[in-house]
């Protein structure tokens, strides 16, 4: 799977839009940009995905760069419930035969000020 | 809905003991299934997925199985724990399509082995 590159960790304030970023520099034409968050003691949540157009959901929006070779997870106003690691990963729109399971990074932690 | 359930929620288990996790997922048909560890502070590891009923792939060699005897139900299981068995162990349900389909996961089972 082609790698993904997150900042560690950010910090925002109740309330405030967050953007959280990811490089993706050797994404292929049909790989997905999916969003996951994880909340402490939990399994990972679906939050968003998209290919070349923009997204919006309940939960959140994904703005894709036009080379696709970079992405924006924005919290439109971000509350304590949202801190959380959010990971940025790329899916494979076939299958090669391969394995079909998530590669999670390491994610960015946002912490979120009340 | 679709739902997807794991249990138990914890699980303290003696090193050389056996091990049984059950996974279920409900108002889907004939969905991807996946197993993952998380081990403490370190991102998750793909360990099983399945596409179909009696089909299961091995991502990492070890001393676990895993098993899928009804369409909704895939079990993860050890003939004999050891100390490196302990983490968090997740279930995921996918709709067929790969990489246009998001992963939905249950709450896990947090596995301590002494």
């Amino acid at each position: 799977d082609a790698k993904t590159t997150q900042p560690n960790s950010m910090e925002s304030n109740e309330e405030e839009p967050v953007h959280l970023p990811c490089n993706h520099s050797t994404i292929s034409g049909t790989d997905y940009i999916h969003w996951y968050r994880q909340l402490p003691s939990q399994g990972p949540e679906y939050v968003i995905h998209g290919l070349t157009s923009n997204v919006n959901n309940r939960m959140a929006s994904l703005a894709i760069a036009e080379d696709r070779k970079s992405s924006t997870l924005i919290l439109h106003r971000a509350t304590l419930r949202d801190a959380a690691v959010y990971y940025c990963i790329l899916r494979p729109g076939f299958s090669g035969g391969g394995a079909d399971g998530l590669t999670f990074g390491k994610g960015t932690h946002l912490i979120i000020q009340p | 809905s679709q739902t997807i359930h794991q249990w138990p929620a914890t699980l303290v288990q003696p090193v050389g003991s056996p091990l049984s996790l059950e996974c279920t997922v409900e108002g889907t048909s004939n969905p991807n299934l996946y197993w993952y560890r998380q081990a403490a502070g370190r991102g998750l590891q793909l360990l099983f997925y399945s596409v179909g009923i009696g089909q299961i792939s091995s991502e990492v060699p070890q001393n676990l199985s895993a098993s899928r005897p009804q369409d909704r139900q895939f079990i993860l299981s050890s003939k004999k724990l050891l100390l490196s068995d302990s983490g968090f162990y997740l279930c995921a349900w996918s709709v067929e399509g790969q990489g246009a389909q998001p992963q939905h996961f249950g709450d896990g089972t947090r596995l301590s082995i002494l």
